[in-house]
């Protein structure tokens, strides 16, 4: 039973260019999060997805975008790179119907490095 | 809004020390309760969970206790081992909006 499955692994942008990040939910959930987790902190959240739509969103400017295919996958897009942006960004999902006040499963992560 | 307070680390113990990692939160509904490791270079595992008030999570020798009187949960170990060292953190969920988490405490075990 595959986990939450993040890619790539780790990416190095510079400042002004745009990246995709990928993420495969685990095998039966229909609920993707994100999360940017800084060096040193705790992971914030950024938005979280479910029936192909943007249903919450956390503080982040306009410049973090998403998306959720009909298989569940989903991507996170940032535009406009800056080195602020460095971080790690964690994939979580969940199946709707039965996540309330249940635990999230975690992907691994990517590292994305701004030069 | 929502939010955990965690112990600052980073936390250094000997093999065989006793272990507690203050948590203490502020929700305006009614929350479950999460402890999560991070390893390095890894993301969040579940170590374990609470979702009503005098509930105790427990996992691998770890345990919590959701204290609504209080606002925590704690966790502690009796005896550490090498293989604890890593980073600890405390979250929340209300419903079915996102989690909060605390900034992580890091702990390191010695030999």
């Amino acid at each position: 039973d595959a986990g939450v499955t993040q890619s790539p692994t780790h990416l190095i942008k510079t400042r002004g260019q745009q990246v995709t990040l990928r993420c495969s939910p685990k095998s039966g959930h229909d609920t993707v999060s994100w999360y940017q987790q800084a060096l040193g902190q705790g992971p914030q959240f950024i938005f979280q997805y479910y029936e192909e739509e943007e249903r919450q969103r956390g503080n982040f400017p306009d410049r973090f975008s998403g998306h959720q295919f009909p298989n569940y996958s989903s991507e996170l897009n940032v535009n406009a790179l800056l080195l602020g942006d460095s971080a790690l960004y964690l994939c979580a999902s969940s199946l709707r119907r039965t996540s309330s006040n249940q635990p999230q499963h975690f992907g691994d992560g990517t590292r994305l490095s701004i030069l | 809004g929502d939010s955990v307070t965690q112990m600052e680390g980073p936390v250094t113990l000997s093999e065989e020390a006793f272990l507690t990692i203050n948590c203490t939160y502020t929700a305006t509904g009614y929350p479950s309760l999460f402890w999560y490791v991070q390893y390095p270079g890894e993301g969040l595992q579940l170590l374990l969970k609470a979702t009503k008030a005098d509930d105790k999570g427990s996992n691998k020798g770890f345990e919590a206790t959701y204290r609504k009187e209080t606002t925590s949960f704690h966790l502690e170990k009796g005896s550490v081992q090498v293989s604890d060292s890593a980073v600890y953190f405390c979250a929340l969920k209300v419903g079915n909006n996102d989690m909060r988490f605390g900034a992580g405490t890091r702990l390191t075990v010695k030999p």
